[in-house]
């Protein structure tokens, strides 16, 4: 299986911070990573797919990198609702698998 | 939009079979795969297993052998069966549609229901 680690599992941040999550394959997988956003006690939303593609409707602050084996996901200027898990996914082969999450929290 | 939503019961006892139903709602079955996912107590998300609208299932190999999903579109819902529980298979567990495209994305997915396992 391809293993998916993510870091940091959490980071403390402010309103107006810029933030980056990263997530590290343990084989190239070119740019199949897919990030996705839950709040607690909500189903997860999708953010990005293809590794930089922006889902519809989802604010154009939140941004993917990355190809091969290390991506990101990068929130400029975080806000109040910004504050939550965040958690890759790749679907490069199967079984698909996911990165542990990150919580970001208020600083 | 679609929306979907998990149902069963919240408890299992070990060695038995846990069965959930996810509801799809606001939309067709057709053309789409529909996959169960959970996410353990401590643990990363554990994508379980796919099935298309039309059949044809795929399981995770750390499951195969327990695990079973079925599609009933008449009823617009799909299901999971996991048998021989233990401990381990406590966890919340979610129904989602997808692998969506090349890409392979999960979305909509249901608010997820919990399952515990004891005795």
């Amino acid at each position: 299986d391809i293993q998916m680690t993510q870091s940091p599992s959490s980071l403390s941040a402010s309103v107006g911070d810029r933030v980056s999550i990263t997530c590290r394959a343990s084989q190239s997988i070119s740019t199949y990573v897919n990030w996705y956003q839950q709040k607690t006690g909500k189903d997860p939303k999708l953010l990005i797919f293809g590794a930089s593609s922006l889902q519809s409707g989802v604010p154009s602050r939140f941004s993917g990198s990355g190809s091969g084996t290390d991506f990101t996901l990068t929130i400029n200027s975080l806000q109040p609702e910004d504050f939550a898990s965040y958690f890759c996914q790749q679907s490069y082969a199967k079984p698909y698998t996911f990165g542990q999450g990150t919580k970001v929290e208020v600083k | 939009q679609v929306q979907l939503q998990e149902s069963g019961p919240g408890l299992a006892k070990p060695s038995e079979t846990l069965s959930l139903t996810c509801t799809v709602s606001g939309g067709s079955m057709r053309s789409f795969y529909w996959s169960w996912l959970r996410l353990p107590p401590g643990k990363g998300l554990e994508w379980i297993g796919y099935i298309y609208y039309s059949g044809g299932p795929y399981y995770n190999p750390a499951l195969k052998g327990r695990v079973t999903i079925s599609v009933d579109t008449s009823k617009n819902q799909f299901s999971l069966n996991l048998k021989s529980v233990t401990a381990a298979d406590t966890a919340m567990y979610y129904c989602a549609r997808g692998p969506k495209d090349i890409a392979g994305w999960f979305d909509p997915w249901g608010q997820g229901t919990l399952v515990t396992v004891s005795s």
